[in-house]
C-alpha cells in the first residue's frame, strides 16, 4: 500500500539549515506530486510547497519563497524539503504528503524539527 | 493574507450527526478551491478524508460526506462514534496555494 516514510527528528541551532527526506512506497513516484506541510504545537497546518515528482516543477507560498527548497530524486523515490536560516518559530512537526490532482491523500509519519540554541 | 475559518469546537452525542464548515476570507468557497478535509488525533499525522469537495478516499467511512453549503465547504459526519473524536481541518487551494483552516475540535460525548 502507499506509504511515505520520513527521516528522523532533528535538533538545529538558529541560523542553520535542515533537510527532511520522504521516501515513497507503493505507487509510481513520478505519477504524483509531493506536498510539504508543517504544524507547530496547537497550530493549524501550514503549507510549505509542492513538487511534481516527474519534472521537478515546484510551487512555494510567498512567505517561504527563498527559504525553502523542495527536490525529488526519481532514482530513489525520495522527496526532500530543505529549510534554511532556521529560527525558533520554525520548531514544528514537518509532514510530506502525496498530492495529485488536487487531492492530498497519504501522509508521512512526520518529522519533529526543533530549533534551539 | 488569506484566512480559512472553521468552527473552533463542536460537541455531539454518539449516534448523532454534525456538519463542520470551512469559509474563505477571499469569498465564497467553490469547487475550484478543491476542498480537502482531514482528521487528526493527538500525536498522529493528519488522515485525509475528503478531496475535491465531495470525494471519499478508499478508506473513508461512507458516513463521512463532503459538500458545499451556501458559500462554505462542509463536512457532515453521521452516526458518530467515540473514535470520531478528533480535530478536523479543511484545506483550500486558494490562488495556487494550499491554505488550511484553524480546525474544529469535535467532542463525542
Amino acid at each position: 500500500q502507499v506509504q511515505l516514510v520520513q527521516s528522523g527528528p532533528e535538533l538545529k541551532k538558529p541560523g542553520a539549515s535542515a533537510k527532511v527526506s520522504c521516501k515513497a512506497y507503493g505507487y509510481i513516484f513520478i505519477t504524483s506530486g509531493v506536498t510539504w506541510v508543517r504544524q507547530a504545537p496547537g497550530q493549524r497546518p501550514e503549507w510549505l510547497g509542492w513538487i511534481n515528482a516527474y519534472d521537478g516543477h515546484t510551487n512555494y507560498p510567498q512567505n517561504f519563497r527563498g527559504r525553502v527548497t523542495i527536490t525529488a530524486d526519481r532514482s530513489t523515490n525520495t522527496a526532500y524539503m530543505e529549510l534554511r536560516n532556521l529560527r525558533s518559530d520554525d520548531t514544528a512537526v514537518y509532514y510530506c504528503a502525496k498530492d495529485f490532482d488536487f487531492s492530498i491523500s497519504n501522509w508521512g509519519q512526520g518529522t519533529l524539527l526543533t530549533v534551539s540554541s | 493574507q488569506t484566512v480559512v475559518t472553521q468552527e473552533p469546537s463542536l460537541t455531539v452525542s454518539p449516534g448523532g450527526t454534525v456538519t463542520l464548515t470551512c469559509a474563505s476570507s477571499i469569498g465564497a468557497v467553490t469547487r475550484d478551491d478543491y476542498p480537502n478535509w482531514f482528521q487528526q488525533k493527538p500525536g498522529q499525522p493528519p488522515r485525509s478524508l475528503i478531496f475535491t469537495t465531495d470525494n471519499r478516499h478508499s478508506w473513508t467511512p461512507a458516513r463521512f460526506s463532503g459538500s458545499l453549503l451556501g458559500d462554505k465547504a462542509a463536512l457532515t459526519l453521521s452516526d458518530l462514534q467515540p473514535e470520531d473524536e478528533a480535530y478536523y481541518y479543511c484545506g483550500l487551494l486558494l490562488r495556487g496555494d494550499w491554505v488550511f483552516g484553524g480546525g474544529t475540535k469535535l467532542t463525542v460525548l
